[in-house]
């Protein structure tokens, strides 16, 4: 199965700002989908944008995809400590999920 | 909507023991669940899928006769890690496809510490 990689591993912002996180992938996929775990807990969806889309919204977050890049993005803005958290892509191709590494985000007030 | 539940949510037990973990999903039907295990600071890594009425889907390196999986209902999976070992001891995860390829719905996850 094919997994993602995140990048970067781990991020440290202040209140307020705005925190980015990048996600490749190596084959082609239906959708992708982002993921948040706060420590020692389950997967929170997110968001889920599939491969004909470029750009979807939802609430403080925005997420790109570009297919001939093999690559997404998670965007996180105003951040709060309360988005403190790992967050997980996820690319799927069939009906299964294959996930990344995850970028640990700190969220300092 | 789209709940899915765990139980228990922490178990330890003695090694050769067996350990049985429900997956249940608790206002939708599920036709397909996932069992993932994460170990600490690491991603998710799929175990098999299950599959209501039929036998479960493993990944490859997966032993299926040391982690038996039953997909009793459209809302329960059950995985049952036999003769469980040190190394066995991880974070379980299920999860449920409520609309297949929308995106899957994640249980609380259940710790697994095998002494």
């Amino acid at each position: 199965s094919q997994q993602g990689e995140e990048d970067p591993q781990a991020l440290s912002i202040q209140e307020g700002e705005n925190a980015t996180m990048n996600c490749s992938y190596k084959t082609s996929i239906n959708n992708l989908q982002w993921y948040r775990q706060n420590s020692g807990r389950g997967l929170v969806h997110l968001i889920l944008i599939r491969s004909n889309e470029r750009e979807k919204h939802s609430g403080r977050l925005r997420v790109t995809l570009d297919t001939s890049k093999k690559s997404s993005s998670l965007l996180i803005t105003a951040s709060r400590a309360a988005d403190t958290a790992s967050y997980f892509c996820a690319t799927s191709n069939d009906y299964k999920l294959s996930f990344g590494a995850g970028t640990t985000v700190t969220v300092r007030a | 909507g789209a709940v899915v539940s765990q139980h228990p949510s922490w178990v330890i037990c003695k090694s050769g023991t067996s350990v049985k973990i429900e997956c249940r999903s608790l206002d939708f039907q599920a036709t397909t669940m996932f069992w993932y295990r994460q170990f600490p600071k690491q991603s998710l890594m799929l175990m098999a899928t299950s599959n209501e009425g039929s036998k479960a889907t493993y990944e490859q390196g997966v032993e299926k006769d040391k982690f038996l999986i039953n997909h009793a209902s459209l809302t329960l999976s059950t995985l049952t890690v036999t003769s469980a070992h040190p190394e066995d001891s991880s974070f379980y995860i299920c999860s449920a496809d409520a609309d297949m390829g929308a995106g899957q719905y994640f249980g609380p996850g259940t710790r697994l510490t095998v002494l």
